[in-house]
C-alpha cells in the first residue's frame, strides 16, 4: 500500500524558515517524481514544486521560485521543502504527491494527508 | 500561465441521475488534462488523467472527454459518495512550473 506521511508544519513568523518532509512507503520510491501542491484553507490547489526521479528536473510554481527549494533523498524515500522567507499567503495544508511518471509529467495518483502551515506573526 | 476555469462553481444534482461538469483551459492543453475529487478533510484522488483514461479502482460511472481547451467530466448515475468538489489540472505545460487546477466544481446533494 502507498503511503505519504508528511511532516515539519507548525505556526512560523513571517519571514521566518519551515522545511517539511515527506516520508515514502509502499512503492520504489526512485521511480517515480515527486511533488508538493498546497491548498490553502476554504480554496483550492496550488501545485508547489516537483522534482523527477534522479533529481535531474526540477519545477517552482512562480509563486514560490527563488524562496522555496525542493530535493529528495532516494536512500531514505524521503522528499523535502525548504521554505524560506515565508509570506502570510504561503498558509496552506501542504501535501506530498506522486507522480505517475519518472519525470514531471504531473498525474498525481497518491497524494499524503498534508501537513499545515500557518505563517503569522 | 494557462488558466483553467471550471463550469459550474456548485452543481446541484440528485442521486441516481447524471451530473456533467465542465473545465475550460485558456490555450490548447491537448489532452494533458486529470480530474480529481476532494472530500472535506481528505486528499484530492485521481479520477481521470489523459483527458478520458480512467484511474486505478475508479468506478465505471466516471467518464472524461474533451480535448484542446474544452473538457468535461460526466458522472453517470450519481452515488451517494460522489458528492464533493472536483477540480480540473492541465499538466501540459513545458519548462517544468506552469501545471495548474481549475477552481473547483462542488457537487452537491439536490
Amino acid at each position: 500500500e502507498v503511503q505519504l506521511v508528511e511532516s515539519g508544519g507548525g505556526l512560523v513568523q513571517p519571514g521566518r524558515s519551515l522545511r517539511l518532509s515527506c516520508a515514502a512507503s509502499g512503492f520504489t520510491f526512485d521511480d517515480y517524481a515527486m511533488h508538493w501542491v498546497r491548498q490553502a484553507p476554504g480554496k483550492g490547489l496550488e501545485w508547489v514544486s516537483g522534482i523527477s526521479w534522479n533529481s535531474g528536473s526540477i519545477g517552482y510554481a512562480d509563486s514560490v521560485k527563488g524562496r522555496f527549494t525542493i530535493s529528495r533523498d532516494n536512500a531514505k524515500n524521503s522528499l523535502y521543502l525548504q521554505m524560506n522567507s515565508l509570506r502570510a499567503e504561503d498558509t496552506a495544508l501542504y501535501y506530498c504527491a506522486k507522480d505517475s511518471s519518472r519525470w514531471l509529467l504531473p498525474v498525481f495518483d497518491y497524494w499524503g494527508q498534508g501537513t499545515l502551515v500557518t505563517v503569522s506573526s | 500561465e494557462i488558466v483553467m476555469t471550471q463550469s459550474p462553481a456548485t452543481l446541484s444534482v440528485s442521486p441516481g441521475e447524471r451530473a456533467t461538469l465542465s473545465c475550460r483551459a485558456s490555450q490548447s492543453v491537448s489532452s494533458n488534462l486529470a480530474w480529481y475529487q476532494q472530500k472535506p478533510g481528505q486528499a484530492p484522488r485521481l479520477l481521470i488523467y489523459g483527458a478520458s483514461t480512467r484511474a486505478t479502482g475508479i468506478p465505471a460511472r466516471f467518464s472524461g472527454s474533451g480535448s484542446g481547451t474544452e473538457f468535461t467530466l460526466t458522472i453517470s448515475s450519481l452515488q451517494s459518495e460522489d458528492f464533493a468538489v472536483y477540480y480540473c489540472q492541465q499538466y501540459n505545460n513545458w519548462p517544468p512550473g506552469r501545471y495548474t487546477f481549475g477552481q473547483g466544481t462542488k457537487l452537491e446533494i439536490k
